[in-house]
């Protein structure tokens, strides 16, 4: 079982580029998030999912865009990243809609910007 | 403004010595706090706790949840150099399907 897969590990970018990190996971879970986590910040929310075409906004979102076209992935797009979205990132997800239980968490992707 | 609030944090132990990492919560309907351990990577699931006063144990791991005071404890006992890492916690609202994390304690453990 792979669980929850993060791609990629690590990504350096220059300010104003755009990317996408992936995020997929194969234990058919409907809920799914993305964290960031900085130091002494702890984890902190940016978008979330309950299923397929449905998402909505966390604790961060500005600077973020995010898509759930299928139960299995849920990117992450940084449109135009800026030297404050430096941070690693992790997807999580949970077995339902109402999030009961525990969050998987991917590796984790590190996140550079000049 | 839902919160979460861990203390200390962070510590540092010899081994052997008995650690008592404590979370403090204000969260808009509660359903259920987690402890999470995390090592250089993705954290990693030690407890959910839903009910007062009942407590989870995991070999030298143990915490509980007290809903009336808001707050719960993570205590390791006999602690291990592979203990060391940052303990999480979380905790789940009923509305939003949202998770709260602390900050994180930061423990090391000393040989």
């Amino acid at each position: 079982n792979a669980g929850v897969t993060q791609t990629p590990k690590f990504q350096v970018l220059k300010t104003g580029q755009s990317m996408t990190l992936q995020c997929a996971q194969d234990m058919n879970h409907e809920y799914m998030s993305w964290y960031r986590q900085d130091p002494g910040m702890g984890l902190r929310l940016i978008h979330y999912s309950v299923g397929a075409g449905i998402t909505d906004q966390g604790e961060v979102p500005n600077g973020y865009n995010v898509s759930r076209s299928t139960t299995e992935d849920f990117p992450l797009r940084l449109l135009s990243a800026a030297p404050s979205q430096t941070s690693v990132y992790f997807c999580a997800s949970s077995y339902d809609a109402g999030a009961t239980g525990e969050l998987f968490f991917g590796e984790g992707s590190r996140l550079t910007v000049l | 403004e839902d919160k979460v609030v861990q203390s200390p944090l962070s510590l540092v132990v010899h081994e052997g010595d008995t650690v008592t990492l404590n979370c403090s919560y204000e969260v808009t309907n509660f359903r259920s706090l987690l402890w999470y351990k995390q090592e250089k990577k993705a954290p990693t699931f030690l407890f959910m706790l839903t009910s007062s006063g009942i407590e989870k144990k995991s070999g030298r791991l143990s915490s509980i949840l007290d809903k009336k005071e808001l707050f719960s404890i993570l205590n390791i006992t006999a602690t291990q150099t592979g203990d060391s890492a940052i303990y999480l916690c979380a905790v789940e609202a009923l509305t939003g399907n949202q998770f709260y994390f602390g900050t994180g304690t930061s423990l090391t453990v000393i040989p």
